[in-house]
């Protein structure tokens, strides 16, 4: 079965910290790798990663994919604690079947704290 | 352009009822998947539609069951409801089927079942 493992499940910084979110998937018909934020509410999307080694970047935050070694991380410089959330790594199939579509992570809870 | 929206927000039902929860994609996403979130099991996944066809299904059972109209919006239906029900059921739009394509969630409807 197709899986996707995000570490670590939680984390607690203070505010300026620098933090790096991990994401390893095992997906048989991979195709691109999401990345959300989700406040006590839906996810928002923050990106989306389709090839190698090429960072995206949106303000504090960024991301890089590794095809090669199956993962991505999430990093967010000078952190502030609006970006208290639990963040969500998604894995996207090509052809879905009972895990559907985005195979989800279980997600890291982070804690800014000022 | 609007985003997903998803009516109502809140659903207070009772056990053996039936609730139909409705879906609107943004304009010109044709592809409408649903999940369930409960924070023992975080995102789990139930059905995705495209041009009003089911293209994949999670493991739930049949009391959960969904459609697509030719708008693109997207309704699930749950019967017989029981307590494990109680939820946050959430869906995602995107373009098309497959990837790579991003989805966007919409604010999700937060039923409870007593």
């Amino acid at each position: 079965e197709d899986k996707v493992v995000q570490s670590p499940l939680s984390l607690v910084v203070h505010e300026g910290d620098t933090v790096t979110l991990n994401c390893s998937y095992e997906v048989t018909n991979f195709r691109s790798l999401l990345w959300y934020k989700q406040e006590k509410k839906a996810p928002t999307f923050l990106f989306m990663l389709t090839s190698s080694g090429i960072e995206k970047k949106s303000g504090r935050l960024s991301s890089i994919l590794d095809k090669k070694e199956l993962f991505s991380i999430l990093n967010i410089t000078a952190t502030q604690t609006g970006d208290s959330a639990v963040y969500l790594c998604a894995a996207q199939d090509d052809y879905g079947g009972s895990q559907g579509n985005l195979i989800f992570g279980k997600g890291t809870k982070l804690s800014v704290k000022p | 352009k609007a985003g997903v929206t998803q009516t109502p927000r809140y659903l207070i039902k009772t056990r053996g009822q039936q609730v139909t929860l409705s879906c609107s994609p943004i304009s010109g996403h044709r592809s409408v998947s649903w999940y369930q979130q409960t924070p023992g099991q975080g995102l789990q996944f139930l059905f995705e539609y495209f041009s009003e066809t089911q293209r994949n299904k999670g493991n739930f059972p049949g009391r959960f069951s969904g459609r697509q109209f030719s708008n693109s919006r997207s309704e699930m239906n749950v019967s017989t409801l029981e307590l494990g029900d109680s939820a946050l059921y959430l869906c995602a739009s995107s373009l098309y089927q497959g990837g790579p394509y991003e989805q966007y969630f919409g604010p999700g409807t937060r039923l409870t079942v007593t």
